[in-house]
């Protein structure tokens, strides 16, 4: 079954580290976005990449990093910068330049400090 | 910059009694707008969207919303909700003023269908 996964389920950050969210898919999109989920607040896109080896900033990226190697891999750094880190992260992808398309989410990783 | 506005935050209802999640969007020229919904500890999926054409829109398990353009809403209805209709409920909407071919989400509804 085609799909994207997203590991760990959940994940504890101590002070001053850095941690890395991973997302693999395998239904062969070229875009794929990070959203950061707080509860009342929606999702926010943290970074999205519509093709390998580019991405751009969403609306929060301050304290966040990616990397886009590979087509099927988009994994989310969260730096020791970013001061607020507990939230649910939601990595999603779709078609490329594809208005209208719908999005591909995974289940989603639960960040938390310790 | 498109924004979109969930009226409710939580709407609780009875077991087969109707229900209407309120989105209202901003935008000066043609979207495309979603409804995407999200169980407990899981990702989001698409319930249904407008495109064009048809200003109604329908979902396979009941959902239905109408897009108005002159009061740039999408309203989401179900004339009788399950309980395992539970769940958050997300408008966005994507258009040609949002780059990179990324949609913006409401802040969502939180759906609790009490039997």
């Amino acid at each position: 079954d085609g799909g994207i996964t997203q590991s760990p389920k959940y994940l504890f950050r101590k002070e001053g580290q850095n941690v890395t969210l991973s997302c693999e898919q395998n239904l062969n999109h070229d875009a794929m976005y990070w959203y950061r989920q707080d509860p009342g607040q929606g999702l926010r896109l943290i970074y999205y990449s519509q093709i390998v080896n580019d991405f751009q900033k969403g609306d929060i990226a301050e304290g966040y990093s990616v990397s886009r190697e590979k087509k099927e891999s988009f994994p989310l750094t969260v730096t020791s910068a970013q001061k607020n880190p507990t939230a649910f992260y939601l990595c999603a992808s779709r078609k490329q330049g594809a208005l209208g398309e719908k999005l591909f989410f995974g289940s989603g990783t639960q960040l938390s400090v310790l | 910059a498109q924004s979109v506005t969930q009226l409710d935050s939580q709407v609780p209802v009875f077991e087969e009694a109707p229900v209407e999640l309120r989105c209202n969007y901003s935008s000066s020229v043609s979207v495309y707008l979603f409804w995407y919904v999200q169980y407990p500890n899981q990702g989001l999926q698409l319930l249904l969207k407008y495109l064009s054409g048809s200003t109604l829109v329908e979902s396979i398990n009941g959902f239905e919303a109408e897009f108005n353009k002159s009061q740039t809403s999408f309203h989401l209805r179900k004339p009788s909700v399950h309980i395992s209709d539970t769940a958050e409920y997300f408008c966005a909407v994507e258009g040609p003023e949002t780059s990179g071919s990324r949609l913006t989400f409401g802040e969502g509804t939180q759906l609790t269908v009490n039997p």
